[in-house]
């Protein structure tokens, strides 16, 4: 596998669920990312991992909560959502935290919260 | 906090050239960029440019920067259909933080028509 992928693709989950969405780099990189992508709204950064350390929390509610075990490897485990986190949850990975560096991204999981 | 923004559709025939535009709102963003977004894939770099720029060309990609106005505009020469796309203009912030963080437009979506 090469560059960035998640799983599963598309996820449909109660509001009482409990439920992980999982993304793997394979490129080396060292800085990991969430976004979130609603209809008709600008892209949402949520977390920023460097060097498996959280660098950056967006103000993000505690039913997101966020794991980064090593560079490689990101998950957002997911817990009591709202129909209204329903999304396209983007990871993203780049060398460096930083805006000399290119992020690259998965192709998300299409999270639907009934 | 900063805000990017795109018009949300753009219809064009195919053999037209196509101009997105974005204005942001941090004049000290040092570099602004253009992603784009195919259906059912994650956001790709397209291009960027350097704040003290006014113009990059890359092959059928020109970008136009207007510092004055915090004005962005990629225009594609010779739109093919397989441009089809969701197009996100963004700008880095945070320029004394040590972190930087792209901030995204709601997305530009291309239709190109034959």
């Amino acid at each position: 596998e090469t560059g960035v992928t998640q799983t599963p693709r598309h996820l449909v989950m109660g509001m009482t669920n409990k439920k992980s969405l999982k993304c793997e780099q394979h490129l080396g990189h060292n800085a990991m990312y969430w976004y979130k992508q609603s209809a008709k709204k600008p892209l949402e950064l949520m977390f920023v991992y460097n060097f498996k350390e959280q660098t950056e929390n967006n103000s993000v509610p505690s039913r997101f909560s966020p794991e980064c075990p090593n560079s490689s490897h990101l998950f957002l485990h997911l817990h009591t959502l709202q129909p209204e986190d329903s999304a396209l949850y983007l990871c993203a990975s780049s060398p460096y935290p930083g805006q000399l560096y290119e992020q690259y991204f998965g192709p998300g999981t299409r999270l639907t919260v009934t | 906090g900063e805000d990017v923004e795109q018009s949300l559709f753009l219809s064009v025939r195919e053999g037209d050239s196509s101009v997105i535009n974005c204005t942001y709102t941090d004049s000290s963003s040092t570099y602004l960029y253009w992603y784009k977004q195919e259906p059912g894939a994650g956001l790709q770099l397209l291009t960027y440019i350097f704040s003290n720029m006014d113009m990059k060309q890359d092959q059928r990609l020109t970008v136009l920067l207007n510092k004055k106005d915090k004005h962005l505009s990629l225009r594609i020469a010779d739109t093919q259909t397989g441009d089809s796309a969701i197009y996100f203009c963004a700008e880095n912030e945070g320029k004394d933080t040590g972190f930087q963080k792209l901030v995204f437009g709601t997305g530009t979506r291309l239709l190109v028509s034959p």
